[in-house]
């Protein structure tokens, strides 16, 4: 089992609609999560962090975290084509030390 | 305000080579990480510093090894070049050595191995 799990997608959605990605975790003494936008040919960008279980809402983003059933969700509201990426979730797991493991990506394509 | 700069931004070497790839952290930050990030695949952990130390290692060989000055920017080394090695060389960087702080990345330095 794969300690970060992604949907590969592609995730195609209509401009204007919301777009829902998911990730499940295996370590349940993880303690922080991130999301990762990466352009095609660029560096992953932080969009999201999230520590406490329930929702944060940035802007257009929102993070949904269930540290029970181990999964985290980014919510992305009227979706631009500019939002067409791959999107990363990446776990802080229990332990020491705080590397970053990162699930493989979800492409998403927003089509106008 | 400087975010992360990494050099240079393409590489190219041959098997058996060596190769070493900088970094400067963001301004206010201290801590460095490194990881590589093959094609279609989320970024793999190789190592990071705090304080000049290796304070964490991933599941990567001893040929990878790295160096983290007192202006906390950072060097990874690699020697004996594989094939295998030809990837997208990210560095981050946080604050606080092993704290749950976001990490931030540079824009990478691609290296392709012939």
């Amino acid at each position: 089992q794969k300690e970060v799990e992604q949907n590969s997608g592609p995730l195609s959605v209509p401009e204007g609609a919301i777009a829902s990605l998911n990730c499940t975790y295996s370590d349940r003494g993880s303690q922080s999560f991130f999301w990762y936008r990466q352009y095609s040919g660029k560096s992953p960008e932080l969009i999201m962090s999230i520590y406490s279980n329930g929702d944060k809402e940035d802007g257009r983003f929102t993070a949904q975290l269930n540290k029970a059933s181990q999964y985290v969700s980014l919510l992305i509201r009227d979706s631009q084509p500019s939002d067409s990426a791959t999107y990363l979730c990446a776990v802080i797991g229990g332990g020491y030390g705080n590397k970053l493991v990162f699930g493989a990506g979800t492409i998403l394509r927003v089509k106008s | 305000d400087a975010g992360v700069t990494q050099s240079p931004t393409h590489l190219i070497k041959t098997r058996g080579q060596q190769v070493t790839l900088r970094c400067s952290p963001k301004s206010g930050h201290d801590t460095v990480s490194w990881y590589q990030q093959a094609l279609g695949q989320g970024p793999q952990f190789i190592f990071q510093y705090y304080e000049e130390e290796e304070r964490q290692r991933g599941n990567f060989p001893d040929r990878f090894s790295g160096h983290q000055f007192p202006n906390y920017s950072s060097e990874l080394n690699v020697n004996a070049l594989l094939l295998g090695d030809s990837a997208l060389y990210l560095c981050a960087s946080s604050l606080g050595g092993t704290t749950n702080q976001p990490q931030h990345f540079g824009d990478g330095t691609r290296l392709s191995i012939l």
